[in-house]
């Protein structure tokens, strides 16, 4: 069925370092993507959006890269910092009001 | 802080018991919806409801059911509980101009004991 998973579980970076998060998606019909923060104890939290139109959208520290031909959505976090230590989630919305995520990776950032 | 109102924070109940979580949407909002988060399910859609009607339903349980009120808040109630539907409960919102984004709640953590 359609899912949206990603490929690493746990991601450890060196704080300074450059983070990229991966996510793959299997429904060639998605059109929109959007990248969730969760840190501990907390709720997802909006991070950046792209739609299916582009290929790239950046924002404060984080770019998000969307290769349609692979169904492949990628995260960017510049500088990681400890504060960007959380789970992070892509999810896709093909359908209105059913927002579907991935399994989630855990970024752990280390001094 | 998102905007977000959940109620409670945590809950522990026993089986076959019944729980109401409370949701209040951002100001504006007139979307709600409710996801479930369990450690091997992940995030999980349940139900969304717009401006008091039922918009797009998900994986919710019968023994599960939602609405949403006149003033917007949400209620979900959870009845015949079993451990498994031991999960974080998220609500999250969006308004009518952007309602493909949402802005989630901290939570309610359910224990069935």
């Amino acid at each position: 069925g359609e899912s949206v998973g990603l490929h690493l579980p746990t991601l450890s970076v060196q704080e300074g370092d450059n983070s990229i998060i991966n996510c793959a998606y299997s429904n060639s019909a998605s059109d929109y993507f959007i990248w969730y923060k969760q840190e501990s104890g907390k709720g997802p939290q909006f991070i950046i959006d792209i739609r299916s139109n582009m290929d790239k959208r950046q924002g404060q520290r984080v770019t998000v890269l969307l290769n349609k031909t692979v169904k492949h959505l990628s995260l960017q976090i510049a500088a990681t910092q400890p504060g960007d230590s959380a789970v992070y989630f892509c999810a896709e919305n093909n359908d209105w009001g059913k927002l579907q995520f991935g399994a989630g990776t855990q970024v752990v950032v280390t001094p | 802080d998102s905007g977000v109102t959940q109620t409670p924070k945590h809950l522990i109940t026993a089986t076959g018991q019944r729980v109401t979580l409370r949701c209040s949407p951002r100001s504006g909002d007139l979307s709600v919806y409710w996801y479930q988060q369990s450690l091997d399910q992940g995030l999980q859609f349940l139900i969304q409801y717009y401006n008091g009607e039922e918009r797009a339903k998900g994986n919710i349980l019968e023994r599960f059911s939602a609405q949403q009120f006149p003033d917007l808040h949400s209620e979900l109630n959870l009845s015949s509980l079993e451990l498994g539907d031991s999960a974080l409960y998220f609500c999250a919102s969006s308004g009518t101009g952007d309602n493909e984004k949402l802005f989630f709640g901290s939570g309610t953590q359910l224990s069935v004991l």
